[in-house]
Formats: C-alpha cells, sequence, structure tokens
C-alpha cells in the first residue's frame, strides 16, 4: 500500500534549537495533517494544511504543503522540554474516495535537553 | 465535549480469550476509525466505518471485527486474542464533510496485552 517516509526517525536536541521535520511520497496528496503524541496518550492534531504551498503556523510550529503534492515539512522554533514527543505526518492521498481514510508516517520522537 | 473516549485504558488477556472494545464520541461524526499502534510502524488501519450500520477493513483487519450500531460508538472486537495482537489501540473520528473533513480526532488509546 501507500506509504508515508518521515525523516528524522528521532531528534534528540539542546533547549532552545529549532527542529525540522519531514514527510515525502511517491504520490500526490490533497491533504496533509501533522499530529503530537505525548507519551501515553492519543494523537493530537497540530495543523492542518489544504493546498500546495501553504504555510501555516501554530505558536512557534509552522507547516508546509510543498509544491510538488509529494511533501510536508514540520519546523519547531526555539524548543522547549514539553515539545518532547513523537511527530506524526499524515495524508490523504489524491483519488482516494470520500471515506477520510489517512495514511501515516512512522513518526518522528522528539527529546529535549534542558 | 469528551471528544472520542475509549473503554477500557488498560487489559491484559490470556492466548485465545475475546474482548471487545469500545469506541465513543460525542462530536456527530459521521466517519470513525480503528487503528493499531505497535514500535516503530507508525498508526495502522484495521477497520473503518462511514456511516451507522457500515463498517469496511482497513490495511490490516485480520483477527478483528467491528460494529456501528449506533452513529457515535464503534466497537472492535477479537474473537479469539493472539500474542501478536498486544499493541496500543487509538480510534478516532471525522466528519465526512466540510471544514475539518480528514482531521481526525483521536481518542486516548486501550493499551492490551495478550499473554
Amino acid at each position: 500500500g501507500q506509504q508515508l517516509n518521515q525523516s528524522p526517525q528521532s531528534m534528540f536536541i539542546q533547549e532552545g534549537e529549532d527542529v525540522s521535520m519531514n514527510c515525502t511520497s511517491s504520490s500526490i496528496f490533497n491533504t496533509w495533517l501533522w499530529y503530537k503524541q505525548d507519551p501515553g496518550e492519543g494523537p493530537v492534531l497540530l495543523i492542518a494544511l489544504y493546498k500546495a504551498g501553504e504555510l501555516t503556523s501554530n505558536g512557534r510550529l509552522t507547516a508546509q504543503f510543498g509544491i510538488t503534492r509529494k511533501d510536508s515539512f514540520l519546523n519547531i522554533s526555539a524548543s522547549i522540554p514539553s515539545d518532547v514527543g513523537i511527530y506524526f505526518c499524515a495524508g490523504r492521498p489524491n483519488g482516494s474516495g470520500n471515506t477520510g481514510k489517512l495514511i501515516f508516517g512512522q513518526g518522528t520522537t522528539l527529546q529535549v535537553k534542558p | 465535549n469528551a471528544g472520542v473516549t475509549q473503554t477500557p485504558k488498560f487489559r491484559v488477556l490470556k492466548t485465545g480469550q475475546s474482548m471487545t472494545l469500545l469506541c465513543a464520541q460525542d462530536m456527530n461524526h459521521e466517519y470513525m476509525y480503528w487503528y493499531r499502534q505497535d514500535p516503530g510502524m507508525g498508526l495502522r488501519l484495521i477497520h473503518y466505518s462511514v456511516g451507522e450500520g457500515t463498517t469496511a477493513k482497513g490495511e490490516v483487519p485480520d483477527g478483528y471485527n467491528v460494529s456501528r450500531l449506533k452513529k457515535q460508538n464503534f466497537l472492535l472486537g477479537l474473537e479469539s486474542a493472539a500474542p501478536s495482537q498486544t499493541s496500543v489501540y487509538f480510534c478516532a473520528s471525522t466528519h465526512s464533510r466540510g471544514a475539518g473533513f480528514n482531521e481526525q480526532f483521536f481518542g486516548p488509546g486501550t493499551r492490551l496485552t495478550v499473554l
């Protein structure tokens, strides 16, 4: 089936540093979503993107819908300890019908050293 | 609003036992989904439903059954649990159209161990 390649798999950074992660696909997507999962909790939606080239921010988080519609990027500026968690990208493939089904990346585990 | 709730939060089963996981949402969402999450595997879709009384198979449906008798509830059943079904199970829901379509809301998860 379709897959999303999310990288990096894990990051260990110093508090205050900026973070970048991305998701790529071999096929076109109509929607890109970014979720965060705290330990022991369910994923929580951070940002939703619906148009190619769209750049959307949510506080210190900024995400972009790639122009080719085959990738998306998430940046976190000035990281803080509570940014720790797993970040997932998810997307709805073009032509996937009206089921709302999403394809998920494998996640980027972020650890922040105070 | 409670959003998406799941019961139970934790469960330990012996091989061959059966159980049902309950998902409930109070957002009047038409679409509901069951996922399993395993280390390094991300979220994999087990079954989903696009409306009351309808269900469909996802990516990894074997060993599971589902039912959607009421719009707000989506049940996931394991008829004969196997150790390979040890996982964290998440339920999610979303609208079928309009603003927010595709934005799935997740429950807190059920952690299942099969011995």
